[in-house]
């Protein structure tokens, strides 16, 4: 069975710093998607970034990063300059590909941006 | 674009009520979920759906049940609703091939059972 896990349960940075959330998760597929997805107060779920297994190289978006480590199964997020808008849960997710029906979903991170 | 639809957002139920709680989406996708997400917990799968009068259980499901008789609608029912149901319920879909298999939520239905 897939699990994902998430060894952060909270994390602080100071506004315009780094941060960087841990992810790490077991399969032995070697064909699936992986996801982080932030959660602010208002409880809505926002996907912020995702990675297919297959490609080697690691997915950005704008200040978003992941460094994916396949054979370490590991799969962090980085946020660069951090803003007041990034405090938020951020959950980590995995799905297999193919005729797949489900996330297996991380704990979460809860993270404070502070001014 | 409307993407996933939930109503209520809100409301409230007394013990033994029961209450369906509508999802509506318009992107033509054939999966469709339900999560439920307890206060400082991550998601919990409830139901899932693969297409058109196909659904399946997933981790949670007592206390529920779904139905899909289109592509574009899937309600969840409760039940004679107990406080352990008090949460936020999560619709959410994805299409079956297509931007890695994202899905995509609505924003959310909270619950309270009294």
């Amino acid at each position: 069975a897939q699990t994902v896990t998430q060894s952060q349960p909270e994390m602080s940075v100071q506004e315009a710093e780094t941060v960087t959330l841990s992810c790490t998760y077991d399969t032995s597929e070697n064909n699936y998607y992986l996801f982080w997805y932030k959660q602010p107060p208002s409880r809505q779920m926002i996907l912020v970034i995702r990675q297919e297994a297959y490609k080697q190289q690691n997915a950005t978006e704008n200040r978003f990063s992941v460094n994916f480590q396949k054979a370490a199964k590991s799969f962090s997020l980085k946020i660069s300059d951090s803003q007041l808008g990034d405090t938020a849960m951020y959950f980590c997710a995995f799905m297999l590909s193919g005729n797949n029906r489900k996330l297996i979903w991380g704990l979460g991170t809860s993270l404070a941006v502070n001014p | 674009n409307a993407g996933v639809t939930q109503t209520p957002k809100f409301r409230i139920l007394k013990i033994g009520q029961s209450m369906t709680l509508q999802c509506t989406q318009d992107m033509n996708h054939n999966y469709m979920y339900w999560y439920r997400q307890d206060p400082g917990m991550g998601l919990k799968l409830i139901y899932y759906s693969v297409g058109a009068g196909i659904t399946d259980k997933g981790e949670v499901p007592n206390g529920y049940n779904v139905s899909r008789s289109t592509t574009e609608d899937f309600p969840l029912r409760l039940e004679l609703a107990a406080p352990s149901q008090t949460s936020v319920y999560f619709c959410a879909s994805r299409p079956e091939q297509g931007y890695g298999n994202t899905i995509y939520f609505g924003e959310g239905s909270w619950l309270t059972v009294v």
